[in-house]
């Protein structure tokens, strides 16, 4: 089966940097997605890395390590407004298609 | 906006109620899912349609049914819930086998509560 972790509760000021790391293991890797999630609304994509390496969107950067079954999520620049849940999850190749499992999710407090 | 909308929002039913959610795709997306979203534990995927075709069922309870009529709109049929089904139910979209990265697009979901 696929197993993914990632911290359940993390707390930063607003201004400052936070990496929110994933581990995961997994069969038949095809990508890794970060998705954000505020309070009662719908996950909103962020950042998908299928290469090991960085990839900057904005404040968002995402970065991959496929040897080590290990991502991260960085933000920078933190507002208020980027208190909310951040989803890992992996999509695996399978007998049924590709498939997404998700991580717990890591729910971020920005405080002032 | 994502271009998937889902009803109602909220719904309360007793056990044994029968009741439907439906959700309906606007992206010209292939692929619909289901999953449930329970607190403090991660997103189940519950089904997976691909033109039209239940291609994954994960092993869900027979009291949760879906329906897939079209590309467009996917249907969850519930009959003889129990409390701990109360979670949200999010229906999602996608485009596979487009040599993309098949992201999913997610609609607002409907919290459901079984009393």
């Amino acid at each position: 089966g696929q197993n993914i972790d990632q911290p359940t509760e993390m707390t930063a000021t607003e201004g400052a940097i936070v990496q929110i790391n994933c581990t995961y293991q997994t069969s038949g890797f095809n990508g890794l997605f970060w998705y954000q999630q505020h309070a009662g609304e719908a996950p909103t994509f962020l950042s998908y890395n299928v290469l090991d390496g960085l990839e900057e969107k904005g404040r968002f950067s995402s970065f991959l390590s496929r040897s080590k079954g290990y991502s991260y999520l960085l933000l920078k620049e933190l507002q208020m407004k980027d208190s909310a849940s951040y989803l890992c999850a992996v999509l695996c190749w399978g007998n049924a298609g590709n498939m997404l499992t998700f991580g717990g999710g890591t729910r971020l407090m920005v405080k002032p | 906006e994502t271009g998937v909308t889902q009803t109602p929002r909220h719904l309360v039913m007793g056990m044994t109620n029968k009741k439907s959610l439906k959700c309906e795709q606007h992206l010209g997306h292939n692929a619909m899912y289901w999953y449930k979203q329970s607190a403090k534990k991660p997103l189940e995927l519950m089904f997976v349609y691909s033109l039209e075709e239940r291609v994954e069922n994960n092993s869900v309870p027979s009291r949760f049914s879906p329906e897939c009529p079209n590309s467009s709109h996917l249907f969850l049929h519930l009959h003889t819930l129990q409390p701990e089904d109360s979670a949200l139910y999010l229906c999602a979209s996608s485009q596979e086998n487009s040599g993309e990265h098949n992201e999913q697009f997610f609609g607002p979901g409907t919290r459901l509560t079984v009393l």
